[in-house]
């Protein structure tokens, strides 16, 4: 079964400074990655994905994240964070069977001023 | 942009009682899915729907059941409900691609109270 598995529970990180989560999967076959970020009290809204093509994805608000095959790495990198950045972030993996999103168990993120 | 409605956005039950959710998908996407999120965990899913025929299954109970309607929106149904079933219940629709992924997009989610 697919996993992903996300190292750090909390990153605390100043406004505009960089700051990468991690995620790492276990996939032995095709796999696609997405990560989600969920606001206090909101949904879950798309950030970026990758499915193929070029190692680097680049997604909104800033974001971005290096596929790394050999390393089974997805990182999310943002060179300089906001405040409005707090938020839970969630790396998923999809599962080619069951076409279902197996979740990490999330990185909150809080950027302090 | 459309996006996917839920409904309704907060519910509070008793215990044994039962809960009905709606979820509208984003229009001409044909794939909906269910996922809980209990408190501080991750979303787990459900089950989904693709074409109005259930799909896959995951971790749903038995006391639970869903439906895709012909205009393609889905309702979950939970019976017999429990403390345990509060939770935020997240619907995310997709458009099914042949032999490919499909990137699912999330509605606002339902709260469910269970006291």
């Amino acid at each position: 079964a697919q996993s992903v598995t996300q190292l750090d529970s909390q990153v605390p990180v100043f406004e505009e400074a960089p700051v990468e989560l991690r995620c790492n999967y276990s996939s032995s076959v095709s796999v696609y990655l997405f990560w989600y970020v969920q606001y206090p009290n909101q949904g879950l809204q798309l950030l970026l994905k990758y499915l193929s093509g070029s190692t680097l994805v680049k997604g909104i608000n800033g974001f971005e994240a290096e596929f790394n095959k050999s390393q089974t790495s997805f990182h999310l990198r943002k060179p300089s964070v906001h405040i409005s950045d707090t938020a839970e972030y969630f790396c998923a993996v999809l599962d080619t069977g069951r076409r279902a999103l197996t979740f990490g168990s999330g990185t909150r993120l809080q950027v302090q001023p | 942009a459309a996006g996917v409605i839920q409904s309704p956005r907060h519910l509070i039950k008793e215990k044994r009682e039962t809960a009905t959710l709606k979820c509208y998908p984003i229009p001409r996407h044909d794939t909906v899915y269910w996922y809980q999120q209990g408190p501080g965990q991750d979303p787990q899913f459900l089950i989904s729907f693709y074409e109005k025929m259930q799909s896959d299954k995951g971790s749903i109970p038995d006391r639970f059941s869903a439906q895709q309607f012909s205009d393609y929106h889905s309702e979950l149904n939970m019976s017999s409900l429990e403390l345990g079933d509060s939770a935020l219940y997240f619907c995310a629709s997709s458009l099914r691609l042949a032999g490919g992924p499909d990137t699912q997009y999330f509605g606002p989610g339902t709260r469910l109270t269970v006291l």
